[in-house]
């Protein structure tokens, strides 16, 4: 069974750093791109970037609004995913989730839907 | 620009169908898109992937009441025999080079 759980979430100022954890099992996680998506307060989910597997270059993409500030890695031999996130501003107040991509399916051919999905960890920036 | 559109609200009665639609900007017509499913307070919950041909595939233990079509830039998440436990926020999601994307979500009431 696919599970992931996310950790790292609190209360942090504006500017702070914070950095989130996703732990993850019942798959091959070294083979798995993987995704982070925020949803902010009763808003809808915002996808905030991926990595690749590493036998697939293991590069990363991020959206716009992040971009320069947060920065996505893994450690295969933890399987974990990591978000640090830097510059924190109040807009970043949201849950966080992480994500697999196509998880039984490998490769750069690959759909890019996501198919299994974290509980989610909050992070609320406040002065 | 790769934008998907959805109603941000539907309703429909237990034991009813609904269909609910994500709709893909021009030029970008040929593209598949997941439909998930939102409970409140839960994490999203992958249902399926639509193509443009209409073929669809369901993630783990999706029910039979849930299936999924295509025409031109449209996608359909239909729901059939609605359930109480229906009663979510539905999201489409699609892909592209570097990026991905989510519709705005579609509230279901069951009514």
């Amino acid at each position: 069974e696919v599970q992931l759980v996310e950790s790292g979430g609190g209360l942090v100022k504006p500017g702070d750093s914070l950095r989130l954890s996703c732990t993850a099992s019942g798959f091959t996680f070294s083979n798995a791109w993987m995704n982070w998506v925020r949803q902010a307060p009763g808003k809808g989910l915002e996808w905030v970037g991926r990595v690749k597997s590493r036998i697939d270059g293991g590069t990363t993409d991020s959206a716009a609004p992040v971009k320069g500030r947060f920065t996505i890695s893994r450690d295969d031999s933890k399987n974990t995913l990591y978000l640090q996130m830097n510059s924190l501003k109040t807009e970043d107040t949201a849950v966080y989730y992480c994500a697999t991509e196509a998880v039984y399916c490998s490769g750069t051919s690959c759909p890019g839907y996501l198919d299994y999905w974290g509980q989610g960890t909050l992070v609320t920036v406040s002065s | 620009q790769l934008v998907l559109t959805q109603s941000p609200s539907a309703s429909a009665s237990l034991g009813a169908s609904v269909k609910l639609t994500c709709t893909l900007t021009r030029g970008h017509s040929s593209y598949a898109i997941a439909w998930l499913q939102q409970q409140p307070e839960k994490g999203p919950r992958y249902l399926m992937k639509v193509n443009s041909d209409g073929s669809h595939s369901k993630g783990d233990g999706i029910p039979d009441r849930f299936s999924g079509s295509s025409s031109g830039a449209e996608r359909y998440l239909t729901i059939s025999s609605l359930q109480s436990e229906d009663e979510a926020d539905y999201y489409c999601q699609t892909w592209g080079t570097g990026i991905r994307v989510f519709g705005g979500g579609t509230k279901l009431t069951v009514l």
